[in-house]
């Protein structure tokens, strides 16, 4: 079966860390971009994070720069967030999500999209 | 970076009606647009790509347009599963893969 699993969530208290775990089965993980998506309770989706393929390109969310950082293990079929100095603005559910893309126009960038999501690990930070 | 508005943020409507959920761009983003649905404590999932192609497994009646600026999703005949939060996100300036608000889909 196709999917992804997050792991890792818990109560912490403010300064302290935390690293989510996602794992992915059912298909070739090395060959697909991966990313963090965070939602606090009661509101939208947020991009947190992401780490391309091959590891070449990671991004962030300007408030998680500094403090979290993406990896993952290609041989594990694992993708992982390292999350220092938590703040209670960062309680949250986070989703794992995968990157499929499509080129619409030849020559054109490729159309990014989320396509397998995992069910989520909540983070509570809090004292 | 590309701000998303969704309008409206809530929606009321029945069984069997038509309903449609904008989503504007703070710039052009040509069609790099996608939608999303999410249930109550439930991961998102995919609906629409690239502002029109219908991710595999979802039905007919979910359908996506525009180009630009400004992009529309449209959920003919209604289902009681339907009833969820929808969100649209820009793939165009990446990083950050921005989403919109969402817009609350309640029955009537």
């Amino acid at each position: 079966e196709v999917q992804l699993v997050e792991s890792g969530g818990g109560l912490v208290k403010p300064g302290e860390s935390l690293r989510l775990s996602c794992a992915a089965s059912g298909f070739t993980f090395s060959n697909y971009n991966m990313n963090w998506v965070r939602q606090a309770p009661g509101r939208g989706l947020e991009w947190v994070s992401s780490i391309s393929s091959s590891r070449s390109y990671i991004y962030y969310v300007d408030s998680a720069k500094g403090r979290f950082t993406i990896s993952r293990d290609n041989a594990k079929n694992s993708l992982y967030l390292q999350m220092n100095s938590l703040r209670a603005d960062d309680t949250a559910v986070y989703y794992c999500a995968r990157v499929s893309d499509i080129v619409v126009v030849p020559a054109a960038r490729p159309n990014w999209y989320f396509d397998l999501w995992g069910r989520g690990t909540l983070v509570t930070v809090s004292s | 970076d590309i701000q998303m508005t969704q309008s409206p943020s809530s929606l009321s409507a029945s069984v069997g009606d038509t309903v449609t959920i904008t989503c504007r761009a703070s710039q052009t983003i040509s069609n790099y647009l996608n939608w999303y649905q999410q249930k109550p404590e439930k991961a998102p999932k995919l609906l629409i790509f690239a502002a029109s192609f219908l991710q595999s497994g979802v039905p007919s009646r979910f359908s996506g347009s525009g180009s630009g600026t400004d992009f529309t999703l449209t959920i003919s005949s209604l289902q009681p599963e339907d009833f969820a939060t929808y969100y649209c996100q820009q793939s165009y300036n990446t990083p950050p893969y921005t989403f919109g608000q969402g817009t609350k889909l309640e029955i009537k």
